[in-house]
């Protein structure tokens, strides 16, 4: 089984409508859990961490689901400029500096 | 601040040839990482540092070393280039705060690096 899985897409979604999409991890004493966004040649750029009782920032909400080891995203009202590759990075040593492993990513297009 | 920068931006390399690349931060981070970002693999980790005069291999190691004179530098150097190094290699930094392992990462743009 594959560390850090994500669906690569696309999602070709319109826009002002709802998006989510999952991540599965494989190592059930993960501790760390983020979602970075990456547009298109330019670099990963933290979007949100994900903690345990869901997070909220604006129109993204992150929750982890530690018994079926899968974290999501989720995007409200989605705009034109969410248009990116969404990466789920988890850290599967449980705390090591070379122990965050990112997903390939999943791209986004979101459609006037 | 700058944050993480990355020099050079392109690179073209013929086979055989060496090359350093050089990553610097102003964040006062500890630790520094270099990935590669192949199309269909996702970032791979390929060393990393805990602090200045520490080094270690992450998932990819071979074919590249790295030294952290200065804190705020890690360079990556390929001794002698092969076409499967063509890729686009970030450099990214962070904090390490006690045993919460937030560690969220800072990248710099990129180098991309193309070897015939």
């Amino acid at each position: 089984r594959k560390e850090v899985e994500q669906d690569p897409g696309p999602f070709n979604v319109p826009e002002g409508a709802t998006v989510a999409f999952n991540c599965t991890y494989s190592n059930s004493a993960s501790q760390s859990f983020f979602w970075y966004r990456q547009d298109c040649r330019k670099e990963p750029k933290l979007l949100m961490s994900v903690y345990s009782s869901g997070n909220e920032d604006g129109r993204f909400t992150a929750q982890l689901n530690r018994a079926s080891q899968y974290i999501s995203l989720l995007i409200r009202d989605s705009k034109l400029s969410d248009s990116a590759t969404y990466l789920c990075v988890v850290n599967l040593s449980g705390g090591g500096a070379d122990g965050l492993t990112f997903g390939k990513g999943t791209h986004l297009i979101i459609q006037p | 601040n700058a944050g993480v920068t990355q020099t050079p931006k392109f690179r073209v390399l013929k086979t055989g040839q060496s090359m350093t690349l050089l990553c610097a931060q102003d964040m006062n981070h500890e630790y520094m990482y270099w990935y590669r970002q192949d199309p269909g693999m996702g970032l791979r980790l390929i060393h990393y540092s805990v602090g200045e005069g520490t080094t270690a291999k992450g998932e990819v190691p071979d074919g590249y070393n790295v030294s952290r004179l200065k804190k705020q530098n890690f360079l990556l150097g390929l001794e002698s280039a092969a076409p499967s190094q063509t890729s686009v290699y970030f450099c990214a930094s962070s904090y390490f705060w006690g045993q919460s392992s937030y560690n969220e990462q800072f990248f710099g743009p990129g180098t991309r690096l193309t070897v015939l």
